[in-house]
């Protein structure tokens, strides 16, 4: 199947630092990719819409300041967290669909685990 | 998108079959019922999708009952590294207006045993 990366695939920082997620498909085009959160032992927790050549969307209660989506082409998805505080540490995890016989296959990153002090 | 209701977990001994049942009787006609996994500390991976008939791949089997209400995601001999979090999940086609956010319920904690 088709592969998505992201990078990196941990990061520890300081409190009020800004952290930049890069999500990659490999061997396909996503015009769309979907970027999730997840707390420990909790379901992942879709965050944002990420749209090629727009503005990405954003599920209820997810800062858009906060969270910077740019999908600046379309291979690649970039998640900023700004001025991060330690309630944003969190397994960052992002996905690209593609389609295939009239559904279509997610293809999720390995996610990347974020640790604020 | 249709909710499923899931066991919240399972055993199976290695080297059996592991069935993982999927309630989804709101299903409407156009959706279909997708099975992603989770292993712990990794980010889900697909595993098979349908809409009414049975499918099957290199990692399972998925088999839809006739009035779609329900089904079943089988791994025909499970492995310690079959050991995950699955998820049933029923959402449109992509054909229904474009790709669908994936919404994740809690899932089916599968453990399987040497």
């Amino acid at each position: 199947g088709a592969v998505v990366s992201q990078h990196p695939s941990w990061v520890i920082c300081k409190s009020g630092t800004s952290v930049k997620i890069e999500c990659r498909s490999l061997d396909f085009q996503a015009t769309t990719m979907f970027w999730y959160r997840q707390f420990p032992k909790q379901s992942l927790m879709l965050m944002a819409t990420s749209n090629e050549g727009s503005k990405a969307t954003y599920e209820q209660g997810v800062e858009k300041d906060k969270f910077l989506i740019n999908h600046a082409s379309l291979t690649l998805s970039t998640l900023t967290v700004t001025s991060a505080h330690p309630e944003d540490s969190s397994f960052y995890i992002c996905s690209a669909p593609e389609a295939a016989r009239g559904g279509e296959t997610q293809y999720f990153g390995p996610g990347t685990r974020l640790l604020v002090l | 998108d249709a909710k499923t209701t899931q066991p919240t977990s399972m055993d199976c001994a290695e080297g059996r079959a592991a069935n993982l049942p999927c309630n989804h009787s709101t299903i409407s006609g156009n959706e279909y019922v997708y099975w992603y996994r989770q292993i712990h500390s990794q980010g889900p991976q697909y595993i098979i999708h349908g809409l009414k008939n049975n499918e099957t791949n290199e990692m399972a089997s998925l088999i839809i009952t006739e009035d779609r209400k329900s089904s079943t995601l089988i791994l025909p001999h499970a492995t310690l590294r079959d050991t995950a979090v699955y998820y049933c999940i029923v959402r449109l086609g992509v054909n229904s207006g474009g790709y669908q956010k994936v919404t994740f319920g809690i899932g089916t904690k599968l453990q399987v045993i040497p």
